[in-house]
């Protein structure tokens, strides 16, 4: 069945620095949503990615689908405190598959 | 605009008790969705509901768990009996409907969640 890796599962940085998480899938995905959720809080849509190689931009955040519609990435440029929670991603198998949400990258910044 | 209403907002309960909870999606969309989400890891799909119809359901525990969507608004889940490893918080999230599509897989938006509590 279809299977989603996110990694890494924590990272830890300085205020300023640069974030990057990834998630991988084993099977080809229709589409993949990413997700914030700030702790005690609920999931908060970001973005999603539909076609293949697809790259968005939301101001320091960069999205990207890969080329085989297999995986994805989130970039966050010079983080800041307000980054702080935990990313996932949420996948979509199309026809094939189901809707999967990754474990998550739980970023925490230094000032 | 209001967002996604869940009750209650906690609940502590013994095992082999019953428990519901509720949820109200945004007004006007037609795909709501039940998640379990344990603590330190991601939500898990428990069921998809396409206005009072079932999409996915394959990963709920229909032994003891059981969701509906009767008027394709408002919807419940219960758990009879729970068991100690049910502790974890309940999402509810709704989105639109593609027009033409079967499977909607839009922006999900959340609820706060029930955090649920077996002892």
């Amino acid at each position: 069945g279809q299977q989603v890796m996110q990694i890494p599962q924590y990272q830890h940085v300085q205020e300023g620095e640069d974030f990057t998480t990834y998630c991988n899938s084993s099977t080809t995905l229709s589409n993949i949503q990413w997700y914030k959720q700030r702790p005690g809080g609920h999931p908060v849509f970001l973005i999603q990615l539909v076609k293949s190689g697809e790259v968005k931009k939301q101001k320091r955040l960069t999205f990207q689908f890969g080329e085989a519609k297999k995986n994805s990435s989130l970039h966050i440029t010079a983080t800041q405190t307000t980054d702080v929670g935990t990313y996932f991603c949420n996948l979509y198998g199309g026809s094939q598959g189901n809707l999967i949400f990754g474990k998550g990258t739980k970023l925490s910044v230094k000032p | 605009e209001a967002g996604v209403a869940q009750s209650p907002r906690y609940k502590i309960i013994e095992k082999r008790q019953s428990v519901a909870f509720w949820c109200n999606p945004i007004s006007g969309h037609a795909t709501l969705y039940w998640y379990q989400q344990i603590l330190g890891q991601g939500p898990k799909l428990l069921i998809q509901f396409q206005n009072n119809g079932v999409v996915d359901d394959s990963q709920l525990p229909k032994d003891r768990f059981s969701a509906e969507r009767l008027k394709g608004v408002d919807s419940t889940l219960k758990i009879q009996p729970a068991k100690l490893e049910d502790s974890a918080v309940y999402l509810c999230a709704s989105s639109f409907l593609t027009s033409g599509e079967w499977v909607s897989y839009n922006e999900q938006f959340f609820g706060p969640g029930t955090r649920l509590t077996v002892l």
